[in-house]
């Protein structure tokens, strides 16, 4: 069955880039017609969506973030990535991969199982 | 951008009890794009409802979706022991959105 698994540093640098990889298992991000989607959930609170990308490459990205996001993908490796600049304390949180559940309807219905980053000196 | 509302913050409950909880959106919800997650500890969320009342794969008939417009609302009919749990709203269109969440505690 489908898998996603995040990878990248558990601590991040005040102003530094965060650079996160999510690698997909049981399902080829070239031959799908879905999105795959990035979305974060500070500690003790809600989700926040990040943006989403198709396996061509088209973006969409969260308007309060898009300064900052940046979200690639390597079919190669079937794999999606995020990286983000200038990071700040608010963006501690747990990082979701994740992908459309239906093509019709921008929705997740697969997830990894996220990963802390923390953002201190 | 429209900005949805859950309530209550916290809905105490027993089991085999009815939960109803409320998702209002701030302008009206193009194509009945909502979308409904629950959410255990530790876990990552798990698609409940799309599309308004689409129950995803492997999702119990005991949760059901409904409304329309700006009011929308998730109803559990019987909640089980692992429905406890926090649940969120989500909409999506131009944009992509979440509600705040609902805690559903014994």
């Amino acid at each position: 069955q489908l898998q996603l698994q995040e990878s990248g540093p558990g601590l991040v640098k005040p102003s530094e880039t965060l650079s996160l990889t999510c690698t997909v298992s049981g399902g080829s991000i070239r031959s799908s017609t879905y999105y795959w989607g990035w979305i974060r959930q500070p500690p003790g609170k809600g989700l926040e969506w990040i943006g989403s990308i198709y396996h061509s490459g088209s973006t969409y990205y969260n308007p309060s973030l898009k300064s900052r996001v940046t979200i690639s993908v390597d079919t190669s490796k079937n794999q999606f990535s995020l990286k983000v600049v200038s990071m700040t304390a608010a963006d501690t949180a747990v990082y979701y991969c994740a992908r459309e559940f239906s093509d019709t309807a921008m929705v997740y219905g697969y997830w990894g199982q996220g990963t802390l980053v923390t953002v201190s000196s | 951008e429209i900005v949805l509302t859950q309530s209550p913050g916290t809905l105490s409950l027993s089991p085999g009890e009815r939960a109803t909880l409320s998702c209002r959106a701030s302008q009206s919800v193009s194509s009945d794009f909502l979308a409904w997650y629950q959410q255990a500890p530790g876990q990552a969320p798990r698609l409940l409802i799309y599309n308004v009342f689409n129950r995803a794969t492997g999702i119990p008939d005991r949760f059901s979706g409904s409304g329309s417009g700006t009011d929308f609302t998730l109803t559990i009919s019987r909640l089980e022991p692992e429905d406890f749990a926090v649940y969120y709203c989500q909409h999506y269109g131009t944009s992509l959105t979440f509600g705040g969440g609902t805690k559903v505690e014994i």
